[in-house]
Parts: structure tokens; sequence; C-alpha cells
């Protein structure tokens, strides 16, 4: 069974500080997503990483994937209070699965 | 483009009551999937479809039925509700299997 688990589960930061979200297994796979949630809301998808080592920038956020495929992580530079939500990791093939999320609450 | 529609967006059901679920979506995509979310926890895969005429289980199917007729349509059933099955439900669709998936905006389902 492929399972994703995130950390930390929860993070309440103050506006302007860094942090670091992450996404391990121990499988394998060709893709990984990372998705944002907001409350009464479906997820929406971010970023898609591919390669090993891949690194992508979307504004202030960073994603990485590890040069294994099994894990990845997303920072957030100078986090706003727009950032807050709830992340996901999601990837597979046929099963698609999801982290169990990390709920990010940045106080003004 | 509507992209991922779901009916209804609330739904209250007594215990073993029995309704569907309706997802619809128009980007043609083939791989479509039920998910539920509970509270505090991320997204748990119930039945998807890799095209017309294929489902398959994913984690927590119990309790569920599924069928694929169209490419656009993918509805999910609850037998006999049971409280357990409180949650919110979220249909997706992907263009294929292993890519980004996009969600529709969800049913809240409380069973009494």
């Amino acid at each position: 069974t492929q399972l994703l688990e995130q950390s930390p589960q929860f993070l309440s930061i103050q506006e302007g500080e860094n942090l670091t979200v992450y996404c391990n297994s121990s499988s394998v796979f060709s893709s990984l997503q990372w998705y944002r949630q907001e409350p009464g809301e479906g997820p929406v998808l971010l970023v898609t990483v591919v390669t090993g080592g891949e690194v992508k920038k979307l504004k202030r956020l960073t994603f990485q994937f590890g040069d294994a495929r099994k894990d990845s992580s997303l920072h957030i530079t100078a986090a706003q209070p727009g950032d807050t939500g709830l992340y996901l990791c999601g990837a597979g093939t046929y099963k698609y699965i999801f982290g169990t999320g990390t709920r990010l609450k940045v106080l003004a | 483009n509507a992209g991922v529609t779901q009916t209804p967006k609330f739904q209250v059901l007594k215990t073993g009551q029995s309704m569907t679920l309706q997802c619809a979506q128009d980007m043609n995509h083939e791989y479509m999937s039920w998910y539920r979310q509970d509270p505090g926890m991320g997204l748990r895969l119930i039945h998807y479809s890799v095209g017309a005429g294929i489902t398959d289980q994913g984690e927590v199917p119990n309790g569920y039925n599924v069928s694929r007729s169209t490419t656009e349509d993918f509805p999910l059933r609850l037998l006999s509700a049971a409280p357990s099955q409180t949650s919110v439900y979220f249909c997706a669709s992907s263009i294929g299997t292993g890519l980004e998936q996009y969600f529709g905006p969800g049913t809240r389902l409380t069973v009494t």
C-alpha cells in the first residue's frame, strides 16, 4: 500500500517567517503534485514535479522533488496571511492518494 | 467550461436511506475519482475510474457503489447510509492516471 506522510501536521507562524513542509513515502512516484485547499472548497493544484532533484518556483513557494522521487518539500519564503490553508501532496498511478495534509496559519 | 460539477452541495440523510451523489466533468478527462474528507484528515480514495465502463475500488470502498457509463459522469451511490459516512465528498478528474487532479466543490453529507 502506498502512503504519503506529511509533516508537520499543523503550523502557526507570524507573517514574514519562512517554513518548510515535507511529504515522504517509501514508494517511488513518476510525478507528485502539491495542492492548497481553503475551507469549503476543493483542493487546487499548485505544481507538478516530475524529475528527481527538480526544483520549481511559484512566486514565494519553492517545491523540490527528491532525487529518488520518494519525497518532496514545499518551502514558503516570507509567509503572508494569504498563504493560510491546508497544503496537500498527492501522487499515484491508478490509485491516486494524498498525504495527511499540513494546516498552515499565518498570523498578521 | 464548467470543469467538475457536483450536486447536491449539502445533504442530510437518515440512517438506512440511500442516495446518489452526482459528478460531471466537461474536460474530456478519462480518469475520475471520489474522495471523502473527514475533519482534520486528508483525502481518502473511495472509488476511481480510468475510463467509461471501467471502475475499481480505492482505500475505503465499503458502503459505496459507482458506475461510469459515459466519460462525463461518475455518480457515487450510498446503498444504506450510516453515521460513519458523515463526511465531505469530493469528485475529481484528471486527463490520465498519476496526473494533476481537478476537483469539484464538494458535497457535505450528514447522516443522522
